[in-house]
């Protein structure tokens, strides 16, 4: 069975970084486009970044070009979120989600549990 | 960025009721569209794909049309565990986006 499971989340003050990981299994990793969604809190979804099955595209949302940065290991089944300059909004629970690449047009099928980033002084 | 907006952003039904969300893109994504059920605490669930292919496991009360920039998710007899909100997302280009959610009450 396909599983995703994120950590690294934490209470962080404004101005500071994390690095979010989110490691699968059950499934090829090295076959799908990985995603960060996040969710603040009573909020809707806000899809936040992607990186490609090789990681050599990655693609970001405006609210965060430029102060987040994605990456993967596919040795280790694993991609990251760098997130820095953070800024109380970033505040959410983010989620990690796949979807297939090399295929067209897919939607996200699989989804981690979500980890909560706290901004705060 | 393609827009994505839903209606009603909150719906009262009760069991039994048949219920249709509207979503709306601001331009044309094809059928390039999907719709999730999420409840509190837990992640987003992937429901329809392609405007109106129902993902497996999901139950056949679900389903979905349309095409281009108007699309629907109906349900056909609302049970107990249908009541969540609902998102619909465009992955026809990124950014993806999201609608703003349609949230399922109890009426």
């Amino acid at each position: 069975e396909a599983q995703l499971v994120e950590s690294g989340g934490g209470l962080v003050q404004p101005g500071g970084s994390l690095r979010l990981s989110c490691t699968a299994s059950g499934f090829s990793f090295n076959n799908y486009a990985m995603s960060w969604v996040r969710q603040a809190p009573g909020k809707g979804l806000e899809w936040v970044s992607a990186i490609s099955d090789t990681g050599g595209s990655s693609y970001f949302a405006d609210s965060v070009q430029g102060r987040f940065t994605i990456s993967r290991d596919n040795s280790k089944n694993t991609v990251y979120l760098q997130i820095n300059s953070l800024r109380a909004e970033d505040t959410a629970v983010y989620f990690c989600t796949r979807r297939i690449d090399g295929s067209g047009f897919t939607p996200f099928d699989c989804w981690g549990q979500g980890t909560l980033v706290s901004v705060s002084s | 960025d393609i827009q994505m907006t839903q209606s009603p952003s909150t719906l009262s039904a009760s069991i039994g009721d048949r219920v249709t969300f509207t979503c709306r893109a601001s331009q044309s994504i094809g059928s390039w569209l999907a719709w999730y059920q999420q409840k509190p605490g837990k992640a987003p669930n992937l429901l329809i794909y392609r405007a109106s292919n129902l993902q497996g496991g999901v139950s056949s009360r679900f389903s979905g049309s349309g095409s281009g920039r108007e699309f629907t998710l109906t349900i056909s007899s609302l049970q107990p565990d249908d009541f969540a909100t609902y998102y619909c997302q465009q992955y026809y280009e990124y950014p993806y986006t999201f609608g703003q959610g349609t949230k399922l009450e109890i009426k």
